[in-house]
């Protein structure tokens, strides 16, 4: 069975404190791993890997993706309060070729 | 602001009865996906839609069934409904079928039935 496995499940950090989240997967016919971050509502698209080993970066986000190992990791640095949210992981596969997600981590930062 | 709009917000029910949410994809975009998100479950993928065309299976029950129309809006209709069918269910839409890609999502309908 397909599965994605995010952790921790929840961090508690304060402001400029750097964190690393954490998703692993085992999922057949593997196409991208994408990053959502989610507030209160919508799910909202931060990063596609497809390659091992080459960064994506916005900001003070920062994702890779190691296909060998079959995991990816997101790094947030000098973190902030608005970054306080669930981090989705969701993996492009399976036998139909949609996401299959995580449960998420949440992120709670304290001032 | 994703440019994925579902109706409604929010609804309540009771059990058994059914109920229909709406769905409005970005302009342009031809596949529409449909999940539940559950606080135990997380995000679960139920059926995607491409062009009209069902494309992909999930964890859908048989009590759901989903369409896509000429515009590209979908609806998903939920029957008989029970308990545990209460859950933020979400719409996203992407440009082209699978493989995926980046999906923008909607604002969710939150369904509670009582």
């Amino acid at each position: 069975e397909d599965k994605v496995v995010q952790s921790p499940l929840s961090l508690v950090v304060h402001e400029g404190d750097t964190v690393t989240l954490n998703c692993s997967y085992e999922v057949t016919n593997f196409r991208s791993l994408l990053w959502y971050k989610q507030e209160k509502k919508a799910p909202t698209f931060l990063f596609m890997l497809t390659s091992s080993g080459i960064e994506k970066k916005s900001g003070r986000l920062s994702s890779i993706l190691d296909k060998k190992e079959l995991f990816s990791i997101l790094n947030i640095t000098a973190t902030q309060t608005g970054d306080s949210a669930v981090y989705l992981c969701a993996v492009e596969g399976g036998s139909q070729g949609n996401l299959i997600f995580g449960k998420g981590t949440k992120l709670s930062v304290k001032p | 602001d994703s440019g994925v709009t579902q109706t409604p917000k929010h609804l309540i029910t009771a059990t058994g009865q059914r109920v229909t949410l709406r769905c409005s994809p970005r302009s342009g975009d031809l596949s529409v996906y449909w999940y539940q998100q559950s606080l135990d479950q997380g995000l679960q993928f139920l059926i995607q839609y491409y062009n009209g065309e069902e494309r992909a299976k999930g964890n859908i029950l048989e009590r759901f069934s989903a369409q896509q129309f000429p515009d590209l809006h979908s609806e998903l209709n939920l029957s008989s409904l029970e308990l545990g069918d209460s859950a933020l269910y979400f719409c996203a839409s992407s440009p082209s079928g699978p493989p995926s890609n980046e999906q923008f999502f909607g604002p969710g309908t939150r369904l509670t039935v009582l």
